[in-house]
């Protein structure tokens, strides 16, 4: 099974802030790589595929890069709706899909 | 407008079963892939199952093969989880998500989540 170890497991900033989280594979991924918010009590919404194709209506101020193990989710300036927590998630062709742990950005 | 509506969650005693159903609309539900993922209370996010548009490929996660049952009824624009020997870990909230077409499985679209409780 491959592993995904997201850091920071918890992040605290402030408006305005640049703001990186990485997520790192146990195996190659080449970009199989998606990234979600979830805020409490709702649901997960994707921000991000593909490693790097921002979904659509999703924000500018996200991006994503990375590919094989290293993955990094950017946010260019955080703004006051984005505290929340993130995931990283995989998938590969043996069926074995895996989120990360999770980094909850708060408020700093 | 994209909706999934998830229904079905409970509370159920552990070795007891369970159905979870999904509810879609707004789209062409039998040309997507559709999957169920899983968040334990305060936990992170699991998959558990999808299945493709026909019904005739389904996947789990290992820790509920043979166990859980995906299905859908493309007819009915429904997908369904049936959860039997149910454990205290099964205990979440159960995610109906769709897929989003790229490049490998992600989920685009997702309902509120039907709270499932294995309890004594």
């Amino acid at each position: 099974d491959i592993q995904m170890t997201q850091s920071p497991s918890t992040l605290s900033a402030s408006v305005g802030d640049r703001v990186t989280i990485t997520c790192r594979a146990s195996q190659s991924l080449s970009t199989s790589l998606a990234w979600y918010q979830q805020k409490p009590g709702k649901a997960p919404k994707l921000l991000i595929y593909k490693a790097s194709t921002l979904e659509t209506g999703v924000p500018s101020r996200f991006s994503g890069s990375g590919s094989g193990t290293e993955f990094t989710l950017t946010i260019s300036s955080l703004q006051p709706d984005d505290f929340a927590t993130y995931y990283c998630q995989q998938f590969n062709n043996n069926w074995d899909l895996t989120f990360g742990g999770g980094t909850k950005v708060e408020i700093k | 407008e994209v909706q999934v509506v998830e229904s079905g969650g409970g509370l159920v005693q552990p070795g007891g079963s369970l159905r979870v159903s999904c509810a879609a609309s707004g789209f062409a539900f039998n040309t997507y892939w559709m999957n169920w993922v899983r968040q334990a209370p305060g936990k992170g996010l699991e998959w558990v199952a999808s299945v493709n548009q026909d019904g005739s490929e389904k996947y789990y996660v290992d820790s509920v093969k043979g166990r859980f049952t995906v299905s859908r009824d493309n007819a009915k624009n429904s997908l369904h989880l049936q959860m039997n020997s149910l454990r205290v870990e099964d205990t979440g909230v159960y995610y109906c998500a769709r897929d989003h077409r790229a490049a490998g499985l992600f989920f685009d679209s997702w309902g509120q989540g039907t709270l499932a409780t294995v309890s004594s």
